[in-house]
């Protein structure tokens, strides 16, 4: 199986700030990526789909990019209401897998 | 609109089967997506469960595979998960969901609001 290692698993910052969020595959899984956001005692919501692709309805804030086998999520001025865990999901191929998320807080 | 909602009993006890059903609306479910489950145990993160296409094609989770099932039932327009013999490890909140694309290889777009099912006696 694919193994995604998400990095840091929590972050604390400041609204304006720039927050990068990092996931890695342990092979290659071309741009099959996918990020999500899940804010306390709600659902996931895609975010970003093949690695850079803007779900339609999400802020401009957000983006992704790749290099490698290194993937990263972009927020690029933090607001409150971006607090919540983001996950980065791995979907080359069956056997799908998550990142193990990074809880976003407000400092 | 594509919504869907997720039934089950909420609390199973240990080595009995838990057994949910993914109620679709406003989208059939023959219509050439998968259809997934994914689970979030309490503070933790998410887990692929497995996923199902309407012609009965399934891929699971190699860590669950010998205890999972899934099955649809393009007449109610619904899909089923089944796992067997659970123990509390399997306590978690249960999310049905659909792919945003025609293949396996695809994120989940659409998700149910989730099932709470704790395995206890």
């Amino acid at each position: 199986d694919i193994q995604m290692t998400q990095s840091p698993s929590s972050l604390s910052t400041s609204v304006g700030d720039r927050v990068t969020i990092t996931c890695r595959a342990s092979q290659d899984i071309s741009n099959y990526i996918a990020w999500y956001q899940q804010k306390p005692g709600k659902v996931p919501k895609l975010l970003i789909y093949l690695a850079t692709t803007l779900q339609s309805g999400v802020p401009s804030r957000f983006s992704g990019s790749r290099s490698g086998t290194d993937f990263t999520l972009t927020i690029s001025s933090l607001q409150p209401e971006d607090v919540a865990t983001y996950y980065c999901q791995n979907y080359n191929s069956p056997p799908i897998t998550f990142g193990q998320g990074t809880r976003l807080e407000i400092k | 609109q594509v919504q869907l909602k997720e039934s089950g009993p909420g609390v199973v006890k240990p080595s009995e089967t838990l057994s949910l059903t993914c109620f679709v609306s406003g989208f059939p479910v023959n219509s050439g997506y998968f259809w997934g489950w994914i689970r979030q145990p309490p503070g933790k993160g998410l887990e692929w469960i497995g996923s199902i296409f309407h012609s009965g094609t399934t891929y699971y989770n190699p860590s669950l595979a010998s205890r999972v099932a899934l099955s649809i039932d393009t007449s109610k327009n619904q899909f089923s998960l089944r796992l067997t013999s659970a123990t509390a490890a399997d306590t978690a909140v249960y999310y049905c969901a659909r792919t945003l694309g025609g293949s396996a290889a695809n994120p989940f777009l659409f998700w149910g609001l989730g099932a709470p099912v704790a395995v206890s006696t």
